[in-house]
């Protein structure tokens, strides 16, 4: 199965945007990319998904590079409640949905 | 409902008791799926449901592990003789499909003591 790779930790200051990366060098060609996230105490929430086109929703961006291998979830302007552990998952063709260690976001006052 | 649920919210159980946690996907999701979260961990792939059928079952840690989906809507995850070790937050999500968005439950905090 493809594999994801994300920073451990980043950290960001209130009402300013977040970059968050992902690689995925060995995504294939029909998996899809989805970012979720988990507050503390809480079980993962939806936060993105794509495909090969860049993606908005009310609640981020989704960057996809062009040959596919990395992406970036974008947060326009980031408030205390988006601090959250943020997880990148690839589900290919086995509608695989696992996780690894995710980034921990931590926003600043 | 609205969203996935799971029961029970807790559960405590001595060493060796068996346990079975329920979860209530979202109606008409064919996919479910099945997590382990330790404290301070991601959560950790257990198993995974198309329908009634489980198709992978590879992060089952043991044969002290079971899961069903029998009619293809409520699945339950069983754990016999348990232990310590087991202690954790067990997490059930639902979804259409891999173009789609899963949805979690709360999860059940186990604790075995």
């Amino acid at each position: 199965d493809a594999k994801t790779t994300q920073p451990n930790s980043m950290e960001s200051n209130e009402e300013e945007p977040v970059h968050l990366p992902c690689n995925h060098s060995t995504i294939s060609g029909t998996d899809y990319i989805h970012w979720y996230r988990q507050l503390p105490s809480q079980g993962p929430e939806y936060v993105i998904h794509g495909l090969t086109s860049n993606v908005n929703n009310r609640m981020a961006s989704l960057a996809i590079a062009e040959d596919r291998k990395s992406s970036t979830l974008i947060l326009h302007r980031a408030t205390l409640r988006d601090a959250a552990v943020y997880y990148c998952i690839l589900r290919g063709n086995n509608n695989d949905m696992r996780f690894g260690a995710g980034t921990r976001l931590t926003v600043k006052p | 409902g609205a969203g996935v649920s799971q029961s029970p919210r807790y559960k405590v159980a001595k060493r060796g008791q068996d346990v079975a946690l329920r979860c209530d996907p979202i109606s008409g999701h064919v996919s479910l799926f099945w997590y382990q979260q330790a404290l301070g961990q991601g959560p950790e792939f257990l198993t995974y449901f198309q329908n009634e059928a489980q198709l992978d079952k590879s992060g089952l840690p043991s044969d002290r592990f079971f899961a069903e989906r029998p009619e293809g809507s409520v699945s339950t995850l069983k754990i016999q003789r348990t232990q310590q070790e087991d202690s954790a937050v067990y997490l059930c999500a639902s979804s259409l499909g891999r173009d789609r968005e899963a949805f979690f439950g709360q999860g059940t905090r186990l604790t075995v003591v």
